[in-house]
């Protein structure tokens, strides 16, 4: 079967960095997507990776390894706006999106 | 620039009635979808369209209906509520379905609460 996994919470602190990591086992490859999606609101689209490596954008950064079946989204500079759950997806063979359930980011002051 | 826009954003149900969920989206997307996104599991498709005159099933379809007789409207139909369709229901649209990063520009949701 298809599966992504990612940690259900995570918690950190203010102006500190986060890397919140993405599994996945999936019936081809087509990309890998991050969202960002605030409490009560709809998803919005961060990243995308299709290659290996790291794509920076600004105070986030996605990097992707094929090979591991593995990504992580790195949260620099952290700041409270940033509390957020964060959806990885993936697009198989079909390029039908594959849904991670989050992460839910907590930042403290 | 609307983008997509979803109605109701809440609606309350008895089991057994019917209902449907507008959406709408004003980017000429080819591509529109309606997930369901519950507690604790990632968002599952529906139903999906690639163009207008064309839809299909996706992961969960039981108990929906869909349509696309325009390129800017996806009606999701509820035929009989049931408690088990409780969630939060999201359209979402982009250019194109395949090849490439096809980012979704999800409307804002629709919070369904099936009595």
């Amino acid at each position: 079967g298809q599966n992504i996994d990612q940690p259900t919470e995570m918690t950190a602190t203010e102006g500190a960095i986060v890397q919140i990591n993405c599994t996945y086992q999936t019936s081809g490859f087509n990309g890998l997507f991050w969202y960002q999606q605030h409490a009560g609101e709809a998803p919005t689209f961060l990243s995308y990776n299709v290659l290996d490596g790291l794509e920076e954008k600004g105070r986030f950064s996605s990097f992707l390894s094929r090979s591991k079946g593995y990504s992580y989204l790195l949260l620099k500079e952290l700041q409270m706006k940033d509390s957020a759950s964060y959806l990885c997806a993936v697009a198989d063979s079909n390029y039908q999106l594959i849904w991670g359930a989050g992460t839910k980011l907590i930042i403290k002051p | 620039n609307a983008g997509v826009t979803q109605t109701p954003k809440f609606q309350v149900l008895k089991t057994g009635q019917s209902m449907t969920l507008q959406c709408a989206q004003d980017m000429n997307h080819e591509y529109m979808s309606w997930y369901r996104q519950d507690p604790g599991m990632g968002l599952r498709l529906i139903h999906y369209s690639v163009g207008a005159g064309i839809t299909d099933q996706g992961e969960v379809p039981n108990g929906y209906n869909v349509s696309r007789s325009t390129t800017e409207d996806f009606p999701l139909r509820l035929l009989s509520a049931a408690p088990s369709q409780t969630s939060v229901y999201f359209c979402a649209s982009s250019y194109s379905s395949g090849t490439g990063a096809n980012v979704l520009t999800f409307g804002a949701g629709s919070r369904l609460t099936v009595l």
